[in-house]
C-alpha cells in the first residue's frame, strides 16, 4: 500500500551494527506499529504508538527500540544486530475511531538478514 | 484476546468458492471477528470483519454462528491471485488499537 512506505526495502548488515528502519504514513492515522515476521510463521508485535507521545511495548520489544518522531513517522531500532534478529519487518498504521479504526494498513515489508 | 483455530493448508479449484474455517471458541461478547491475508511477502491486506451478524463485501463473506465460536471466510469465485496465507483474528473492536499477534494463518492454494 503506497500510503504506508518502509525504507530500506532490503537490508544486510553484520552482527553488533546498529541499524535503523523507517517508516511513513500519509493516511493521517494516529497509530502505528511494527511487527516481525518469521519463515512461514504469522506476525508478532514488536512496538505500538497511539499518537506521538505514546510508545508501548509489544510482545517481542527485547533487542528494539522505536522513535516517534511525528504523526506520520515511526521508526524501529536495532541497536546492536543479532543474526536472530533475520526476519521480515513490517510497519502498519490505524486509525483511533470507527469505522476506520477497523482496519490496519500494512506497509510492503523491509527484509533484514543480519550475518 | 481470543485465540484462533485455522488448518495450516487448503486447496480450492480454480472459479469455485472456497470456505476458510476459524474456532474461537473462547472469544467474549465484545470481541470481533477480522480476516486479512497475505499474499506472498507483502503486508497483510485486511478482508472482512464482522461482531454477530454476518457480512459481505466485494471480496468476500463472512459467516459467524450463532454461538460465536467460529467462522467462515468464502471467496465466493475464487481465482489464482487469491492464492495466499489467510489469518483470522479475533479482537475487542478497533477502538483498542491491533495489539495482538496474528496466528500462522491457513495457506490457500488456488489451481487451476
Amino acid at each position: 500500500d503506497a500510503d504506508v512506505t518502509q525504507t530500506p526495502r532490503n537490508r544486510i548488515t553484520k552482527t553488533g551494527k546498529r541499524i535503523m528502519l523507517e517508516c511513513s504514513q500519509t493516511k493521517g492515522h494516529d497509530r502505528m506499529y511494527w511487527y516481525r515476521q518469521d519463515p512461514g510463521l504469522g506476525l508478532r508485535l514488536i512496538y505500538y504508538s497511539f499518537d506521538v507521545k505514546d510508545i508501548n511495548k509489544g510482545e517481542i520489544s527485547d533487542g528494539y527500540s522505536v522513535s516517534r518522531q511525528a504523526q506520520a513517522k515511526f521508526s524501529l531500532s536495532l541497536e546492536s544486530a543479532i543474526p536472530n534478529q533475520t526476519a521480515l519487518y513490517f510497519c502498519a498504521t490505524s486509525d483511533s475511531t470507527p469505522p476506520g479504526s477497523y482496519e490496519q494498513y500494512f506497509g510492503p515489508g523491509t527484509r533484514l538478514t543480519v550475518t | 484476546d481470543a485465540k484462533t483455530t485455522q488448518p495450516p493448508s487448503m486447496d480450492c479449484a480454480e472459479g469455485r468458492a472456497a470456505n476458510l474455517p476459524c474456532n474461537h471458541s473462547t472469544i467474549s461478547g465484545n470481541e470481533y471477528v477480522y480476516w486479512y491475508r497475505q499474499i506472498h511477502s507483502q503486508g497483510p491486506q485486511y478482508i472482512i470483519h464482522g461482531l454477530k451478524n454476518n457480512e459481505t463485501n466485494e471480496m468476500a463473506s463472512l459467516i459467524i454462528t450463532e454461538d460465536r465460536k467460529s467462522s467462515t471466510l468464502i471467496l465466493p469465485h475464487a481465482t489464482l491471485r487469491d492464492t495466499a496465507v489467510y489469518y483470522c483474528i479475533v479482537r475487542v473492536d478497533g477502538t483498542g488499537g491491533f495489539k495482538t499477534i496474528f496466528g500462522a494463518g491457513t495457506r490457500l492454494f488456488v489451481k487451476a
